[in-house]
């Protein structure tokens, strides 16, 4: 089955520097791509939408120039944030689709675990 | 607009027994409605859904879901709970099947707790 690859699955940072986290379409061409944010004990919260070469579309209250997301390639988009605050701790999870038809389904990553100190 | 209340966030069940994750929705259109469950530190994987065929439907893992129009509601039940079913479930409503990640309403969740 389809197969969305997320990495690092956790990472920790120091606050003020920048994290990358990649999502990977495995075995799919993902032209859509989309990135959540979950805080601990509630649900996940759609952060942006990334079309496979084109800027993303971010959901109201999302920095832009914080959370930059890159989708260059059909299985390749990548969520940096920028800068880290401990208040950017979260878990964040993408999710992709392709558009080869009507019933495309979307497949999510596994998540990676941000701890900002 | 849409939106989705999983009432009860946290569920506790014996093992064997029967499972009601409980899930009301409200929509302007008729709505495509998920369940999804998450183990911890993972994604989300899709347990079964809606898309205006039967009302009841089967997903994996032993679990169903009824869509009932009159109670705006798409409760999950499972017979006998499994000490594996232990994870966070979610529900989800949107009006537009599949790859609508952009359109996907998440409830609050309801984590299931499964006592040996």
């Amino acid at each position: 089955g389809a197969v969305v690859s997320q990495h690092p699955s956790w990472v920790i940072c120091k606050s003020g520097t920048s994290v990358k986290i990649e999502c990977r379409s495995l075995d799919f061409q993902a032209t859509t791509m989309f990135w959540y944010r979950q805080f601990p004990k509630q649900s996940l919260m759609l952060m942006a939408t990334s079309n496979e070469g084109s800027k993303a579309t971010y959901e109201q209250g999302v920095e832009k120039d914080k959370f930059l997301i890159n989708h260059a390639s059909l299985t390749l988009s990548t969520l940096t944030v920028t800068s880290a605050h401990p208040e950017d701790s979260s878990f964040y999870i993408c999710s992709a689709t392709s558009a080869t038809g009507r019933e495309s389904p979307l497949h999510f990553g596994n998540g990676t675990r941000l701890t900002v100190t | 607009a849409q939106s989705v209340t999983q009432l009860g966030s946290h569920v506790s069940v014996s093992e064997g027994a029967l499972v009601l994750l409980r899930c009301n929705y409200s929509s302007s259109v008729p709505p495509y409605l998920f369940w999804y469950v998450q183990y911890p530190n993972q994604g989300l994987q899709l347990l079964l859904k809606y898309t205006s065929a039967a009302t009841l439907v089967k997903g994996i893992n032993g679990f169903e879901a009824e869509f009932k129009k009159s109670e705006t509601s798409f409760h999950l039940t499972k017979p006998s709970a499994h000490m594996s079913d232990a994870a966070e479930y979610f529900c989800a409503v949107s009006d537009r099947p599949h790859n609508a990640g952009n359109m996907l309403t998440f409830g609050g969740g309801t984590r299931l707790m499964v006592k040996p």
